[in-house]
């Protein structure tokens, strides 16, 4: 049982590449998020998705797109990269709205 | 609006006990959470709290919940060097479905 996985766990991109995280859960949660997190400013949820083929916009979600085909996997894609999406992005999952566990998480850096 | 305020450090000696706080807005929340995260990895859950418990406590660790406030907190009894991380406070906001999380307060241990 590997919990949530991410992959790469480092990336180094220029400016207007493109590139897919990839995360997996092997704990059949309906629930899966993407975060971005930035020194001072905590977590910030960038999409979501409650189950299978559906996907929902969080606070931060301008510049990426996610895929939610099946269940055990949530993509999120850069189409443009940004020095601004500079950051670490965590993976989680969760069954319904209940506690969420997380990836070990994706350092980015757009040059 | 949706908001988890943290101081962001705290300093205590090794051996004390650690308080780490903070205010959330949605009084509807049904969960609350601490995260820990140590430098370079992803947040662990530490413990949550049901928003109809007072008090919660798990072995070191003691939460507090004043939901008159909108107030948590964890104490850390006899912390230890290996108590230095990242740690966060999370509500989740009922109303959307997904987790709020404060900016973290860095604990760090002085001899």
């Amino acid at each position: 049982n590997a919990g949530v996985t991410q992959t790469p766990k480092f990336r180094v991109l220029k400016t207007g590449q493109s590139m897919t995280l990839l995360c997996a859960q092997d704990m059949n949660h309906e629930y899966m998020y993407w975060y971005r997190q930035d020194p001072g400013m905590g977590l910030r949820l960038i999409h979501y998705s409650v189950g299978e083929g559906t996907t929902a916009k969080g606070e931060v979600p301008d510049g990426y797109n996610v895929s939610r085909l099946k269940k055990q996997n949530f993509l999120l894609g850069l189409e443009s990269a940004a020095p601004s999406q500079t950051s670490v992005y965590f993976c989680a999952s969760s069954h319904l709205t209940d506690t969420q566990y997380f990836g070990p998480g994706t350092r980015l850096t757009v040059l | 609006g949706e908001d988890v305020e943290q101081s962001l450090f705290l300093s205590v000696r090794e051996g004390d006990s650690s308080v780490i706080s903070c205010t959330y807005t949605d009084s509807s929340s049904t969960y609350l959470y601490w995260y820990k995260q140590e430098p370079g990895a992803g947040l662990q859950l530490l413990t949550y709290i049901f928003s109809n418990m007072d008090m919660k406590q798990d072995q070191r660790l003691t939460v507090l919940l004043n939901k008159k406030d909108k107030h948590l907190s964890l104490r850390i009894a006899d912390t230890q060097t290996g108590d230095s991380a990242i740690y966060f406070c999370a509500e989740l906001y009922s109303s959307a479905s997904k987790i709020i999380f404060g900016s973290g307060t860095r604990l760090s241990i002085r001899p």
